[in-house]
């Protein structure tokens, strides 16, 4: 079993549409979560740390449920330039080995 | 601010051959680490460090070798490539000690071997 995993995508979405996903964890001794997203051809970036209390930045809302080892990443009203591989990411213990998601693809089309 | 820097680019190697794929940051980070990308199957981890002079192995570590003599530097040793290397490798660096910190990537380096 992958130590995160996430939806296989890809997710084909108008403009405007809500999508949803999701992550899930195996090492319940995890620590630190995030969204990184990557652009065709480019290299990752941060999107958003994720918080166990839930966050939110403009139209992105990510959740964090430890009991359960699942993160999701919300995208509001989806624009074209969010079309791009969203990217799960988990630190380990002592918060140097980081282990990303395969990756979700998403397109919003017009 | 040049952040991390992986050089070269692109580069095709024949199956057998060596080279360095090379990986500078100038943001006095102590952790660097080490991914290949490959379709389908995300970014894996190969090898990373904590500091100088400490390297540990990550996921995929076989076939590669890493040194840290210098906090800037961390670079990826091919010893013998084969055909199963060729992918898109990314650097990545973030600052130690806090686990929130933000992981920094170079800009890749797509190799084929032949």
């Amino acid at each position: 079993r992958k130590e995160v995993e996430q939806d296989p995508g890809p997710f084909n979405v108008p403009e405007g549409a809500t999508v949803a996903f999701n992550c899930t964890y195996s090492n319940s001794a995890s620590q630190s979560f995030f969204w990184y997203r990557q652009d065709c051809r480019k290299e990752p970036k941060l999107l958003m740390s994720v918080y166990s209390s839930g966050n939110e930045d403009g139209r992105f809302t990510a959740q964090l449920n430890r009991a359960s080892q699942y993160i999701s990443l919300l995208i509001r009203d989806s624009k074209l330039s969010d079309s791009a591989t969203y990217l799960c990411v988990v630190k380990g213990t002592g918060g140097f080995k980081t282990i990303f998601g395969a990756g979700t693809r998403l397109f919003v089309k017009a | 601010n040049a952040g991390v820097t992986q050089t070269p680019k692109f580069q095709v190697l024949k199956t057998g051959q060596s080279m360095t794929l090379q990986c500078a940051q100038d943001m006095n980070h102590e952790y660097m680490s080490w991914y290949r990308q490959d379709p389908g199957m995300g970014l894996r981890l190969i090898h990373y460090s904590v500091g100088a002079g400490i390297t540990d192995q990550g996921e995929v570590p076989n076939g590669y070798n890493v040194s840290r003599s210098t906090t800037e530097d961390f670079p990826l040793r091919l010893l013998s490539a084969a055909p199963s290397q060729t992918s898109v490798y990314f650097c990545a660096s973030s600052q130690g000690g806090n686990l929130n910190t933000e992981a920094f990537f170079g800009q890749g380096t797509r190799l084929t071997v032949v």
